[in-house]
């Protein structure tokens, strides 16, 4: 069965030092991966995907990801946070040649301290 | 200024009504989805359409309906047979019949039922 891990539920970082959010996933055959932010009280919005290719994926707002086959992990990554960097954030996977649906990792809420 | 629309942000019912989430979207996406969210949990998919007149089940479809007779509209009837249907509602739209694609969400309505 697939399935996507966050395992942490909350990651504090100061403005101005890098950011990690982490996210694991299982799945039987190749993975499509990505990653969405929420901001309170609004919709989702895309950040980046990695298909295949490139293990390192450049998203929007200054975000990457690094996919790791042997660890089965996508791990979100910037180098410097902002406070605006502040969200909720959501991985997602879906499985090479399975239906249109995503499974979502619970989220992980990003707080960026001044 | 293209994009999804839901309508309304707010809504409140009493228990034992029906009640029509609106979900417009004028990106001429083929794919339509209704996600469920919850606090502490990842998207929950309650039905999706790939195709005008035609949607699948997700992983939640009980107590709630969906029609699909426009490309642009997708509503979602919560029926007084969910059982739990205070949550934050999401909905979304993909370009459809590529192998990956992201998904495109609204801005949400937040339903309460008392």
């Amino acid at each position: 069965a697939q399935s996507v891990a966050q395992p942490e539920d909350q990651v504090n970082v100061a403005e101005g030092n890098p950011l990690t959010v982490k996210c694991t996933y299982s799945v039987s055959g190749n993975p499509y991966l990505f990653w969405y932010v929420q901001y309170p009280n609004r919709g989702l919005q895309f950040l980046l995907k990695y298909i295949t290719g490139d293990n390192l994926v450049k998203g929007s707002y200054g975000f990457e990801a690094e996919f790791n086959k042997s660890q089965t992990s996508f791990h979100l990554k910037k180098p410097s946070a902002l406070v605006s960097d502040s969200a909720l954030y959501f991985c997602a996977v879906r499985e090479e040649g399975s239906n249109y649906q995503l499974i979502w990792g619970a989220g992980t809420k990003l707080i960026i301290k001044p | 200024d293209g994009g999804i629309t839901q309508s309304p942000k707010y809504l409140f019912r009493k228990e034992g009504q029906n009640v029509t989430l609106s979900c417009e979207q004028n990106l001429n996406h083929d794919a339509m989805y209704w996600y469920r969210q919850d606090p502490g949990q990842g998207l929950r998919l309650i039905y999706y359409s790939q195709i005008v007149n035609d949607f699948q089940k997700g992983d939640i479809a009980e107590g709630y309906s969906v029609s699909r007779e426009k490309k642009e509209s997708f509503p979602l009837t919560v029926t007084s047979a969910q059982k739990n249907p205070t949550a934050f509602y999401l909905c979304a739209s993909s370009i459809s019949g590529q192998l990956v694609h992201e998904q495109y969400f609204g801005p949400g309505t937040r339903l309460t039922v008392t």
